[in-house]
C-alpha cells in the first residue's frame, strides 16, 4: 500500500491563479480530508468527505473547493490564489468516520505570491 | 465548541533527558485524545491514542494518561533520544455521533529538539 499520496509536494503561485491539490488513498477508506498547517495554529480543518460523492465544510473551506468522485481521489481546488493561502496542505484518511486513526499524507507546502 | 491546548515550545533537552509536554483540552461528552508527530519533511503519524478515561496509551517509550478530572493528557519520555526530534501535536475526537462530531480538532503542536 502507498498509503496517502499528495501531488505536488512544493507549489508556487501568484495572486489569483487557481490550482488543484491532487490526494489519493489505496486503503479503501470512506473518511476524507484537508488540512491547512499554519505556524502556531496547529491544523485546522478545510473540507472533509464522508465518502464518494459527499463533501462538508470544515473550519475553514472560504477559498477552496472539493469534489470526491471516487473513494480514492479527494482534490482540493484553490479557485483565486491569495497570499493568506501560504501554507502546509495535508490530506487525511480513515476508514470510517468513527474510527480513531487517521493517516496523513506528506504534505504540499504552497507559496502564493 | 471543542479545543486543545498544548504547552508553548520550542522545547530543547540533551539526550536521555525525561520528557513532559503538557496537553489540556476542552470538550462535551468523552472524546478520544491523541498524540500525532512530525518528523522533518513528513505529514503526521499516530503516535498513542486513549479512548476513555484512565486509559494509558504508549508507544516508542512515550506514554500518555488521559485525566477526564483535570482534563489533561500530558505525554512523557523517561530517556529522549535524537531521533525523538519532531513536532508534537496533541489532538481530540468528539465522542459524538453526527458526522461534524468526528472531526479531529489539534493543538498548535509543540517543537522538540534533542540535542546529542
Amino acid at each position: 500500500n502507498a498509503g496517502v499520496t499528495q501531488t505536488p509536494k512544493f507549489q508556487v503561485l501568484k495572486t489569483g491563479q487557481s490550482m488543484t491539490l491532487q490526494c489519493a488513498q489505496d486503503m479503501n477508506h470512506e473518511y476524507m480530508s484537508w488540512y491547512r498547517q499554519d505556524p502556531g495554529m496547529g491544523l485546522r480543518l478545510i473540507h472533509y468527505s464522508v465518502g464518494a460523492g459527499i463533501t462538508d465544510q470544515g473550519e475553514v473551506p472560504n477559498g477552496y473547493n472539493v469534489s470526491r468522485s471516487t473513494t480514492e481521489d479527494f482534490p482540493l481546488r484553490l479557485l483565486s490564489a491569495a497570499p493568506s493561502q501560504t501554507s502546509v496542505y495535508f490530506c487525511a484518511s480513515r476508514n470510517t468516520v468513527t474510527t480513531d486513526t487517521q493517516y496523513f499524507g506528506p504534505g504540499t507546502r504552497l507559496t502564493v505570491l | 465548541g471543542n479545543s486543545v491546548t498544548q504547552m508553548e515550545g520550542p522545547v530543547t533537552l540533551s539526550e536521555e533527558a525525561f520528557l513532559t509536554i503538557n496537553c489540556t483540552y476542552t470538550a462535551t461528552g468523552y472524546p478520544s485524545l491523541f498524540w500525532y508527530v512530525q518528523y522533518p519533511g513528513e505529514g503526521l503519524q499516530l503516535l498513542l491514542k486513549a479512548t476513555k478515561a484512565d486509559d494509558k496509551g504508549s508507544n516508542k517509550g512515550f506514554e500518555a494518561t488521559y485525566r477526564k478530572e483535570t482534563t489533561s493528557f500530558h505525554l512523557e519520555k523517561g530517556s529522549v533520544q535524537v531521533s525523538d526530534s519532531a513536532v508534537y501535536f496533541c489532538a481530540l475526537k468528539s465522542s459524538r455521533g453526527e458526522t461534524s462530531g468526528s472531526r479531529l480538532t489539534f493543538g498548535e503542536g509543540t517543537q522538540l529538539t534533542v540535542n546529542p
